[in-house]
């Protein structure tokens, strides 16, 4: 079935460690999106992308990093700089260009920083 | 920027009620996404609906663009029902879906 695959679910990592959010999606879509979402909140944009090797940063991208060197990844990458890593990631994809397309989410990764 | 409003944020009934949910925002918009938001996390895509009317099932959205809100009805209830609702827009000339701050919708049995 085609779909957004996120990986792992779950994460738990010390402070100050780097840690990589995988996202892959199998539906030929051009656009990606990296969302946070904090307890009780609604979803904020750090990352997004429209075709390989362009990506943008969203309204909260300090201390976070991506790359799309294909089509179908659009990983995420926690760094130490971040101060509040501690969240729920989602990533997103889209066919037409960025937000213009019906927007297609993943199941998500919870990463706790400890 | 947008302004995306939801309300209530926060909604109990009990199991076969029927629920409306608003979503207001200040600009005029090209697209405009429903979300439900299950317990696990999932954001289910439920209507993409710049305009107009649209059924699903139980589930049924109307967005009227030119005055700047949509609502979300849910009829006969189900525990299943419960969870977070999302209203998504895109302004024109944005390339960003600005997220509202959602409804907790609870159903009891």
């Amino acid at each position: 079935d085609g779909g957004i695959t996120q990986s792992p679910k779950y994460l738990f990592r010390k402070e100050g460690q780097n840690v990589t959010l995988s996202c892959e999606q199998n539906l030929n879509h051009d656009a990606m999106y990296w969302y946070r979402q904090d307890p009780g909140q609604g979803l904020r944009l750090i990352y997004y992308s429209q075709i390989v090797n362009d990506f943008q940063k969203g309204d909260i991208a300090e201390g976070y990093s991506v790359s799309r060197e294909k089509k179908e990844s659009f990983p995420l990458t926690v760094t130490s700089a971040q101060k509040n890593p501690t969240a729920f990631y989602l990533c997103a994809s889209s066919r037409q260009g960025p937000g213009a397309g019906e927007l297609f989410f993943g199941e998500g990764s919870r990463l706790t920083v400890l | 920027g947008i302004q995306v409003e939801q309300s209530p944020p926060d909604l109990i009934l009990q199991e076969g009620a029927n629920s409306t949910l608003r979503c207001n925002f200040s600009d005029s918009v090209n697209n405009l996404q429903w979300f439900h938001q299950n317990p696990w996390g999932q954001l289910i895509n439920l209507f993409y609906i710049p305009s107009g009317t649209k059924q699903n099932g139980r589930l049924s959205a109307t967005t009227v663009a030119t005055e700047r809100y949509s609502l979300l009805y849910i009829s006969s209830s189900q525990t299943t029902d419960s969870g977070v609702y999302f209203c998504a827009v895109l302004i024109q000339g944005a390339q960003k879906l600005v997220f509202g701050q959602g409804t907790r919708l609870t159903i009891n049995p």
